[in-house]
């Protein structure tokens, strides 16, 4: 389709649990882009793909955060134990190149 | 220092008026820019890209100076749907995202 889908639209988590988000890019598209919005504030680069290839992983929080983009699936983004500053709404973007492409509606993750 | 700044606003402005901001950005070697636009925590929607010359998309501006390192945005006869909040975003292979300048068109 000609839409970035995310999946889960919400999703609430206890401190501590682990959150998973899906990511469905365009087809065609082999550049991936994750972010993370804290209300308010600017979007955080997380990380990128070319492909199943981590691209640029320099925002990533490696002792917690971990993503993946697989051939034929969703990318996912998990977060394992997570924290009350996770709270955000993570966006995902996919684009032919290197350029700003399509985002999805994002996931709003909440922290309890 | 960010990446990429901006002025937050919010600029509130009535329907017809013109009104501008400018994003700066820190990294001398970036690709290239972009305005997008953001309604209400909803995904960002790309508005326009930024040449060097400058460019025009109907009532919207853009005007890049590398030297200076800013970027600009200006909307002419601003209507009620210009409301939103304007992301500047710099491509330095990861997008560097600016934290928005808000526009409020009033009736």
């Amino acid at each position: 389709g000609e839409e970035v889908a995310q999946t889960p639209k919400h999703l609430v988590r206890g401190e501590g649990q682990k959150a998973k988000l899906y990511c469905a890019p365009i087809k065609g598209h082999s550049y991936v882009f994750w972010y993370q919005q804290v209300l308010k504030n600017e979007f955080k680069f997380l990380i990128s793909f070319q492909n199943e290839n981590v691209f640029d992983e320099t925002g990533m929080p490696k002792e917690r955060f971990s993503a993946k983009c697989l051939p034929n699936s969703p990318c996912s983004l998990e977060i394992q134990a997570t924290k009350l500053e996770d709270s955000a709404v993570y966006f995902c973007a996919s684009s032919r190149a290197r350029v700003p492409g399509v985002f999805g509606p994002g996931t709003r993750l909440t922290v309890l | 220092r960010k990446e990429v700044e901006q002025d937050p606003g919010p600029f509130n402005v009535p329907e017809g008026a013109t009104v501008a901001f400018n994003c700066t950005y820190s990294n001398s070697a970036s690709q290239s820019f972009f305005w997008y636009r953001q309604d209400c925590r909803k995904e960002p929607k790309l508005l326009m890209s930024v040449y060097s010359s400058g460019n025009e998309d109907g009532r919207f501006t853009a005007q890049l100076n590398r030297a200076s390192q800013y970027i600009s945005l200006l909307i002419r006869d601003s209507k009620l749907s210009d409301s939103a909040t304007y992301l500047c975003v710099v491509n330095d292979y990861k997008l560097s995202f600016g934290a928005g300048t808000t526009v409020t068109v009033r009736a």
